[in-house]
């Protein structure tokens, strides 16, 4: 039950785009559609932003989206705004039947 | 308005146990998975447990199993964790978050396991 691999940090400037990467194995990130990603600001509680590897919930702006190649999924920011940064986390369902994060990255906007 | 709320969260002892309790509004709760993620002091998230609709499907981590207990009431909106055997490692704040997606979290109890 490892921990999925993601950098543990980003940078960015207002208006550009970044990614983050989420790294797991054929036995949870490239076996399933279900990946999901949270984004927590200080002190807070996660929101989720996306789920099923590509969906947004309703409310979550389109800049956030989602993809899958492989054994990796990735996260994608675009058009960088102050209020997005703060840490972000993969999850992805597994064989185990159980969840598993990753180990979560800091997103700054420079 | 979808809400989670946690509570029983405090100091324990090492060896000790807790009973956390997430109370439910906002949705119908026995149509959801529902479960327990935890994070310690400074560090990343870490899934706990879930359970089916039903219950008649739990799952944990490795590191709680034979120790923690997940449960729920569906007439109560409620969902419950048990902990026994509590350890300093133990130490977080343990979140609710509902459904498969964990798509809604509540804001947290503190637990802190130390002498």
């Amino acid at each position: 039950q490892s921990a999925l691999t993601q950098p543990a940090s980003v940078s960015g400037s207002p208006g550009q785009s970044i990614t983050i990467s989420c790294a797991g194995t054929s036995s949870d990130v490239g076996g399933y559609k279900y990946v999901s990603w949270y984004h927590q600001h200080a002190g807070k509680a996660p929101e989720l932003v996306i789920f099923d590897v590509t969906n947004r919930p309703s409310g979550v702006s389109d800049r956030f989206s989602g993809s899958k190649s492989g054994n990796t999924a990735s996260l994608t920011i675009s058009g960088l705004q102050a209020e997005d940064e703060g840490d972000y986390y993969c999850s992805s369902y597994t064989s185990s039947r159980i969840r598993v994060f990753g180990g979560g990255t800091k997103l700054t906007v420079l | 308005e979808v809400q989670l709320v946690e509570s029983g969260g405090g100091l324990v002892q090492p060896g000790g146990s807790l009973r956390l309790s997430c109370v439910a509004s906002g949705f119908t709760f026995s149509n959801c998975w529902m479960n327990w993620v935890r994070q310690a002091p400074g560090k990343g998230l870490e899934w706990v447990a879930n359970i089916r609709q039903d219950a008649s499907e739990k799952y944990y981590v490795d590191s709680v199993k034979g120790r923690f207990t997940i449960s729920r009431d569906n007439a109560k909106n409620s969902l419950y964790l048990q902990m026994n055997s509590l350890r300093a490692e133990d130490t977080a704040v343990y979140y609710c978050a509902r459904a498969f997606s964990m798509d809604y979290w509540g804001q947290g109890t503190l637990v802190t396991v130390s002498s």
